[in-house]
């Protein structure tokens, strides 16, 4: 198995663009679930799905921020315009409902 | 609502003993056990669902104490592979969110 597979690794944007990071699951996992870390705030949920439905988004910050996730095998994090604040590692991670495994992040900068 | 860890760094030499401590202000389901090493993704460890439960991952063991919410992590002799930081995370109920504290960092030295 591959493992939760995240893009792109790395992504520097201007203030004010669209970003959107992608994350395809661990197959047969049924939760998947989007962190944001940064020194600062350490590691937060944002957002996590069941059988490809939003259960919990209260940790979404603002509306700028939206996640789907269209079938089981991929879900997008989306920043809409983009903020500096917004700079830290994205992880998505999927889970069979026990341990979580985590993709190996999306660090994104915004300039 | 987050788990609170302490403490927040320790350092220790090859062989020596750790113990990382997580708490919880709301009745607990179950507690997660992860390790980050810098520039990498958190790394599951061992998941704890029984109050009193103990396991063990090589030499490192965690137990949990339902009734006071709490959980510890034991580093037992460490080895220079155990440093990185460390995270609990919490569930409340099953199928429910899991919420991080906010680690402890570990420094093994020679």
């Amino acid at each position: 198995d591959a493992g939760v597979i995240q893009s792109p690794r790395h992504e520097v944007t201007e203030m004010g663009q669209e970003v959107t990071l992608r994350c395809k699951p661990i197959s047969g996992h049924d939760y998947l679930f989007w962190y944001r870390q940064t020194m600062m705030r350490g590691l937060e949920l944002l957002i996590y799905f069941n059988n490809n439905v939003p259960i919990d988004d209260s940790g979404m910050p603002e509306d700028r921020f939206s996640a789907k996730m269209p079938n089981a095998s991929f879900s997008t994090l989306k920043i809409q315009p983009s903020e500096p604040r917004d700079s830290a590692v994205y992880f998505c991670a999927s889970s069979p409902l026990t341990d979580l495994a985590f993709g190996s992040g999306t660090r994104l900068t915004v300039v | 609502q987050q788990p609170v860890q302490s403490p927040q760094a320790v350092i220790l030499r090859e062989g020596e003993d750790a113990v990382i401590n997580c708490s919880s202000s709301k009745a607990l389901y179950s507690v997660h056990w992860y390790r980050q090493k810098h520039g990498e993704a958190p790394v599951f460890l061992m998941i704890l669902l029984k109050g009193g439960e103990q396991k063990g991952h090589d030499k490192i063991s965690a137990s949990f104490n339902e009734k006071k919410q709490q959980s510890s992590l034991y580093l037992t002799a460490s080895q220079l592979s155990y440093s990185g930081t460390y995270f609990c995370g919490t569930i409340k109920a099953a199928g429910n969110k899991l919420t991080f504290g906010g680690g402890t960092r570990v420094l093994v030295k020679p």
